[in-house]
């Protein structure tokens, strides 16, 4: 079976633009939950998708959006970065909730 | 004070040693998932518990849900086990981590 994809790996923005990153989970996974690890803070829970209904959402302003489609694939929406929004962004799939989480290589986001 | 605290932060050994690393929590949890991140980014998920033990290879995860506390052994160690080692505690579904521990594996 295929793992958990994310793209893109790397992306370079500017403060102010928005960004979409894209998470495949494995096939049969119902559960994606969205991640963002920074140096200073480590990792922290940004949300949780089932069955295309957001079931959790942690500690993140607005800014910070996602969606399930049919498919199970998610996505993640960053609107007006800022330059503290520079981190590497994980999403990890379970076949349900709670379960084993099987984690993506991560999109590293750069925001200059 | 972090909910989820681990211990040693950092944590430097010889080839073959025993390694413990701690976890403690002070939130009621469901379950505790033992993670290890390798340079460049990559996790993986070693174990999820909510009880007793588990072994997988030369890996042994404890918990004690009575004393909030959890350990992640490692027996004969190698180099290739250096990585940075994550435990997370779950609660009303979502995941609250420890900062990690960095652990070095020296040949």
């Amino acid at each position: 079976k295929a793992g958990v994809t994310q793209t893109p790996r790397y992306l370079i923005k500017t403060r102010g633009q928005q960004v979409t990153l894209s998470c495949s989970p494995i096939s049969g996974h119902r559960s994606v939950s969205w991640y963002q690890q920074t140096p200073g803070q480590g990792l922290q829970f940004l949300f949780e998708y089932f069955s295309e209904t957001q079931r959790n959402k942690g500690n993140f302003p607005g800014r910070f959006s996602g969606r399930q489609f049919s498919n199970s694939r998610s996505e993640m929406n960053v609107s007006t970065l800022e330059l503290g929004d520079s981190a590497l962004y994980l999403c990890a799939s379970s076949v349900s909730r709670p379960d084993t989480q099987y984690f993506g290589p991560g999109t590293r986001l750069t925001v200059l | 004070k972090n909910e989820v605290e681990q211990s040693p932060q950092n944590l430097t050994a010889q080839e073959g040693e025993f390694i413990t690393i701690n976890c403690s929590y002070s939130v009621g949890i469901s379950a505790l998932h033992w993670l290890q991140q390798h340079p460049g980014g990559g996790i993986v998920s070693l174990f999820m518990l909510s009880s007793g033990k588990k072994k997988h290879g030369r890996l042994i995860a404890t918990i004690n849900i009575q004393e909030k506390h959890s350990s992640l052994h490692i027996t004969a160690s190698h180099p290739r086990d250096s990585a940075v080692y994550i435990c997370a505690g779950m609660r009303d579904d979502k995941i609250i981590f420890g900062k990690g521990t960095r652990l070095h594996i020296l040949p």
